[in-house]
C-alpha cells in the first residue's frame, strides 16, 4: 500500500518569512495529493491540491509543487502570518478504488511574530 | 458553503460499552469515509463506504467496528466493544464523484475510561 513521509516534524519560521514542508510518497499509482491544514481540536481542511498532470500550483501565499519522477512533493508557504501556524498534513490518492486519503504525519508549523 | 457534520462532538465511554458516532454527509455526496487520529498521530484511514457498502477497510476496522447509512442523510460508525485504545478523534469524510476532494467533518472525540 501507499506510504507517505512527511518532513519536518516541527518548523518554526519568523513572521514574514517562508515555510516549506516536504513529502516523499511510494505508490507511483497515486496521481492525487492535497494538503490540509488542522488547527487545534478543528477538522483538516483542504488548502491546497494537485494533481500529476500538473508541476506547480499557486493559490496566494500557497504553492506546492511535485515530481512524479522522484516521488516529492511541497508545500510552499510565503509571507508567513501568525495566522498560518497550524498542523499541516499531505495526503496522497489513487484514483483507483475508494480513492482512500493516505496521510503523512504532519508539520506542526510555528510562526514567530 | 454545504458541510458534513459530526455527532456528537465529544463522547466519553467505559470500556467494553458500545458507541455510535453519527455523520451527515454533504447531501449529494456519494462515497463515505471514516478516518481516526490518535492524539498527536496522523489521519489514518478506517474504511469507505459506497452504494450502500463497505468498499474498502484498514487492518484497524476488525470486527469490532461496522457501518452503516440507514437512511438518506446519516452515516454511522458503531464500535461493539470498546477498548482503551480506540480513544482518538474519528473524521467523518464525503466527496461527490470521482476524482474530487474529501471534505472532512468536525470529529467527534471519543474518550474511553
Amino acid at each position: 500500500g501507499e506510504n507517505v513521509e512527511q518532513h519536518p516534524s516541527t518548523l518554526s519560521v519568523q513572521e514574514g518569512d517562508s515555510a516549506v514542508i516536504k513529502c516523499t510518497y511510494s505508490d507511483s499509482a497515486s496521481n492525487y495529493f492535497p494538503w490540509y491544514k488542522q488547527e487545534l481540536g478543528k477538522r483538516p481542511q483542504l488548502i491546497i491540491d494537485i494533481r500529476s498532470n500538473v508541476g506547480e500550483k499557486k493559490d496566494q501565499r500557497i504553492a506546492v509543487t511535485l515530481n512524479k519522477t522522484a516521488k516529492h512533493f511541497s508545500l510552499h508557504i510565503t509571507e508567513t502570518q501568525p495566522e498560518d501556524s497550524a498542523v499541516y498534513f499531505c495526503a496522497a490518492r489513487s484514483n483507483f478504488g475508494n480513492e482512500k486519503l493516505t496521510f503523512g504525519t504532519g508539520t506542526r508549523l510555528t510562526i514567530i511574530p | 458553503e454545504p458541510e458534513v457534520t459530526q455527532t456528537p462532538s465529544h463522547q466519553v465511554t467505559q470500556m467494553g460499552q458500545e458507541v455510535i458516532l453519527r455523520c451527515v454527509p454533504i447531501s449529494n455526496h456519494l462515497y463515505f469515509y471514516w478516518y481516526r487520529q490518535i492524539l498527536g498521530q496522523k489521519v489514518e484511514f478506517l474504511v469507505s463506504f459506497y452504494n450502500n457498502e463497505i468498499s474498502e477497510k484498514s487492518e484497524i476496522f476488525d470486527d469490532q467496528f461496522s457501518v452503516e447509512r440507514p437512511d438518506g442523510s446519516n452515516f454511522t460508525l458503531k464500535i461493539r466493544s470498546t477498548k482503551l485504545e480506540d480513544s482518538a478523534m474519528y473524521f467523518c469524510a464525503s466527496r461527490v464523484e470521482s476524482n474530487q476532494p474529501q471534505h472532512f467533518g468536525d470529529g467527534t472525540r471519543l474518550s474511553i475510561l
